[in-house]
């Protein structure tokens, strides 16, 4: 089955240490997202990135960064420089083209505790 | 710019009742609309979608949409809750130009009472 896989589902750090979250996935889709959730705040765009080797940042880039060597993979690092890491992470891809390249294909997320 | 703002950070249904989560939007260009739903701890998934064309939209688990260009709205319905249908809803907005991004509004979360 296609799909998008994060890894792990959830993840403990000390503060002060960088963490990278697994994202994956099979559908063939260009383009890549991550989301941060907050209790009570929606979704905020972290990075994107819409073709492999190219991404831009989103609303709340700040503290993290990302890569895209691959079409299928779109790692993320919360820094150390990031203040409040604890949060929900939610990867997305999107189709290039076309009309249905506007629906967003979520993986099941990953909760990140940095105590 | 666009924005979305749902009515209600939690709404309470009792089991069998009508449910009606609202989402109304702005857009400077034509927008395409979605509804999606949460359970704990899981990711996303599409309910239903507005792109073109009829403007009251089907989804899955028995959830329908309306879209009233007048009103700026996308309100979700379903005829009787389900126990099952407990989860946290989002309205979001992209737009047809692709010059933005989609905007997701803050999330309605939904209890159904025995």
């Amino acid at each position: 089955d296609g799909g998008i896989t994060q890894s792990p589902k959830y993840l403990f750090r000390k503060e002060g240490q960088n963490v990278t979250l697994s994202c994956e996935q099979n559908l063939n889709h260009d383009a890549m997202y991550w989301y941060r959730q907050d209790p009570g705040q929606g979704l905020r765009l972290i990075y994107y990135s819409q073709i492999v080797n190219d991404f831009q940042k989103g609303d709340i880039a700040e503290g993290y960064s990302v890569s895209r060597e691959k079409k299928e993979s779109f790692p993320l690092t919360v820094t150390s420089a990031q203040k409040n890491p604890t949060a929900f992470y939610l990867c997305a891809s999107t189709p290039g083209s076309g009309q249905n390249s506007y629906e967003q294909y979520f993986g099941p997320g990953t909760r990140l505790t940095v105590t | 710019a666009q924005s979305v703002t749902q009515l209600g950070s939690h709404v309470s249904v009792s089991e069998g009742a009508l449910v009606l989560l609202r989402c109304n939007y702005s857009s400077s260009v034509p927008p395409y609309l979605f509804w999606y739903v949460q359970y704990p701890n899981q990711g996303l998934q599409l309910l239903l979608k507005y792109t073109t064309g009829a403007t009251l939209v089907k989804g899955i688990n028995g959830f329908e949409a309306e879209f009233k260009k007048s009103e700026t709205s996308f309100h979700l319905t379903k005829p009787s809750a389900h126990m099952s249908d407990a989860a946290e809803y989002f309205c979001a907005v992209s737009p047809m130009n692709r010059d933005d991004k989609i905007i997701f509004g803050k999330g309605t979360r939904l209890h159904i009472l025995p």
